[in-house]
């Protein structure tokens, strides 16, 4: 059936250093991809997305990477702050089922 | 502009009652959808709402009902309460279907 899946449960990163979180997901039919961050006691909030015509999209200190061949997504964060530590989604969409398939999150803990 | 808001925050309910929960999207935002989330698990897709009529529906029991208001307003009821549905309840609202979903900080219920 359709998943989303994360690599790691639980990503420890230095402060300063890049942090890098993957995705597979398995539906070769989705073609609209997003990354939420969810901090504790808060709802999922939107990052990054990527629409299945590009490979890469850059914002702040944020990029997605999308690999169609091997169905793999990827989040990198530069220079990851304390402020970043938070459980991370992925999520895919496919048109016409009108529905989104997340994740189960990856933890991102940064180290001081 | 306001973000989604979700009412309310917390409740504790016991076995066998229900439970109506509310969302109001960002404004102007025609679609709803609401996801359960467990620890452990990732989002459990519920349903989606858009122009008042019910989109799509994930795979929960009927007990999970929606509905959606001509002001775009949601709420879902759950009856009959089990322990199992204990979890945090998001609401997300997008402009339209297929489009970017924020969400809200959730309802947490507790079934007792």
């Amino acid at each position: 059936g359709e998943s989303v899946g994360l690599h790691l449960p639980t990503l420890s990163v230095q402060e300063g250093d890049n942090s890098i979180i993957n995705c597979a997901y398995s539906n070769s039919a989705s073609d609209y991809f997003i990354w939420y961050k969810q901090e504790s006691g808060k709802g999922p909030q939107f990052i990054i997305d990527i629409r299945s015509n590009m490979d890469k999209r850059q914002g702040q200190r944020v990029t997605v990477l999308l690999n169609k061949t091997v169905k793999h997504l990827s989040l990198q964060i530069a220079a990851t702050q304390p402020g970043d530590s938070a459980v991370y989604f992925c999520a895919d969409y496919t048109s016409g089922t009108y529905k989104y398939i997340f994740g189960t999150g990856t933890r991102l803990k940064v180290l001081a | 502009k306001a973000g989604v808001t979700q009412t309310p925050r917390y409740l504790i309910k016991t076995r066998g009652q229900q439970v109506t929960l509310s969302c109001s999207p960002i404004s102007g935002h025609r679609s709803v959808s609401w996801y359960q989330q467990t620890p452990g698990q990732g989002l459990q897709f519920l349903f989606e709402y858009f122009s008042e009529t019910q989109r799509n529906k994930g795979n929960f029991p009927g007990r999970f009902s929606g509905r959606q208001f001509s002001n775009s307003r949601s709420e879902m009821n759950v009856s009959t309460l089990e322990l199992g549905d204990s979890a945090l309840y998001l609401c997300a609202s997008s402009l339209f279907l297929g489009e970017t979903q924020y969400f809200g900080p959730g309802t947490r219920l507790l079934v007792l």
